[in-house]
């Protein structure tokens, strides 16, 4: 079945740090990709989406893009702040229309920014 | 817009109790889902619908059940609380699922002792 595999966290970083999390996928079809965050206390909000191979989701500084040769989807942020502290899950969306249309998660990744 | 809400925010049981966690759209979404959060496992797929009258079981469904009478509510039933369904618990909305945003609320912390 579908699956996705992100990195262990907490990563803690300084203010103004270049800012990666991995993820890669597996799946059957065309699936979309997505990043969602988890700021402490509410539920998840999407982040950032992309539907096809090759495509660059970007929001609020972040970016990712859809590789399809590598089946990744990384999430980037050139300078994080105080405030991007969060957990942030990758997911996808199945390709096929199996009728579920759920979204299948990663574990989930802490950041903490330090000032 | 109110969103996706959810009641309660946090709920102890026993076990052996029963309970039902509300929740409530109000953006006309055909699509609706319930997810448990876990430590370390990210969110697993416990029902969805598709539409009013329609229900389906996703990946953990076992001592869960679900309905889904109106388009605004999909309220979740626990029958027979047990300790391993410690847990938040989320739904969430989506137009029609699959490539779309799906909206979250904020979330049930459940605890079973």
């Amino acid at each position: 079945g579908d699956s996705v595999t992100q990195m262990e966290g907490p990563v803690t970083l300084s203010e103004e740090a270049f800012l990666t999390i991995n993820c890669t996928y597996t799946a059957t079809g065309y699936p979309s990709l997505f990043w969602y965050v988890q700021y402490p206390g509410e539920g998840l909000q999407l982040l950032l989406k992309a539907t096809k191979a090759d495509d660059k989701g970007s929001n609020k500084g972040f970016e990712a893009t859809y590789r399809k040769e590598t089946t990744s989807f990384h999430l980037e942020k050139g300078s994080v702040q105080v405030s991007d502290s969060a957990v942030y899950f990758c997911a996808l969306s199945d390709g096929r229309d199996t009728g579920r249309r759920a979204l299948t998660f990663g574990s989930g990744t802490r950041l903490q920014v330090q000032p | 817009n109110a969103g996706v809400t959810q009641t309660p925010k946090f709920q102890v049981l026993k076990t052996g109790q029963s309970m039902t966690l509300q929740c409530a759209q109000d953006m006309n979404h055909e699509y609706m889902s319930w997810y448990r959060q876990d430590p370390g496992m990210g969110l697993r797929l416990i029902h969805y619908s598709v539409g009013a009258g329609i229900t389906d079981q996703g990946e953990v469904p076992n001592g869960y059940n679900v309905s889904r009478s109106t388009t605004e509510d999909f309220p979740l039933r626990l029958l027979s609380a047990a300790p391993s369904q410690t847990s938040v618990y989320f739904c969430a909305s989506s137009l029609r699922g699959g490539r779309e945003t799906q909206y979250f609320g904020p979330g049930t912390r459940l605890l079973v002792l």
